[in-house]
């Protein structure tokens, strides 16, 4: 089955600066992959999500890229802001089972 | 619209107690799943219900059985509570399986 592997862990930043998460998968069949954004308490809830058939999908300030051939994707948030401060989910649906799997997270802190 | 609704928020419950989490959904979705979030384990799937009158299992079942009551609504029950069924547990729909998933603000499950 599908396997996520997310990093870093823990991500801090200063305000303005660029943060990069990155992930990578194992079934080359997945096909789907959303990034997902929790704030302390509070529901997951999708910030950006690119398909297998696309290299590259922007929204704003932030972006989110993906390569087939070596089985990775990232998040890229620029000029980061203090409200960006959460811990952010990727997920790959596997082409064979059909649901997400989800790495285990990044804490991303941004310092004013 | 109220998106996804999970009752109760919060539960503490004796070792072999049993209980049932609730789930409804008002997006006319398709699909619903029941997650679980451990710190450091991000989010793993217990079961899920592609369509109305199916359901399958996730990565992490035991424990749990699940009933899909109609398209609305997706219950999860615990037969008998173990501690390490101590999480916070999400349902999720979504309008079919590869598509954005909406999640519910989650029940905090804790188990003595």
């Amino acid at each position: 089955g599908e396997n996520v592997e997310q990093h870093p862990s823990t991500l801090s930043v200063q305000e303005g600066d660029s943060a990069v998460i990155k992930c990578t998968y194992s079934d080359s069949a997945s096909n789907y992959f959303p990034w997902y954004k929790q704030e302390l308490g509070k529901r997951p809830q999708l910030i950006i999500d690119i398909r297998s058939n696309v290299g590259e999908k922007k929204d704003q300030r932030i972006a989110v890229t993906l390569n087939k051939t070596a089985k990775h994707f990232s998040l890229h948030i620029t000029e980061t802001q203090p409200e960006d401060s959460a811990v952010y989910f990727c997920a790959a649906r596997g082409g064979s089972q059909g649901n997400l799997i989800f790495g285990k997270g990044t804490k991303l802190s941004v310092k004013p | 619209n109220a998106g996804v609704t999970q009752t109760p928020k919060f539960q503490v419950l004796k070792t072999g107690q049993s209980m049932t989490l609730q789930c409804a959904q008002d997006m006319n979705h398709n699909s619903m799943y029941w997650y679980r979030q451990d710190p450091g384990m991000g989010l793993r799937l217990i079961y899920y219900s592609a369509s109305e009158g199916t359901t399958d299992k996730g990565e992490v079942p035991n424990g749990y059985n699940v009933s899909r009551l109609n398209k609305r609504e997706f219950s999860l029950r615990l037969e008998s509570a173990a501690p390490s069924q101590t999480s916070v547990y999400f349902c999720a729909s979504s309008v079919w399986e590869s598509y954005e998933q909406y999640f519910g603000p989650g029940t905090r499950l804790t188990v003595t």
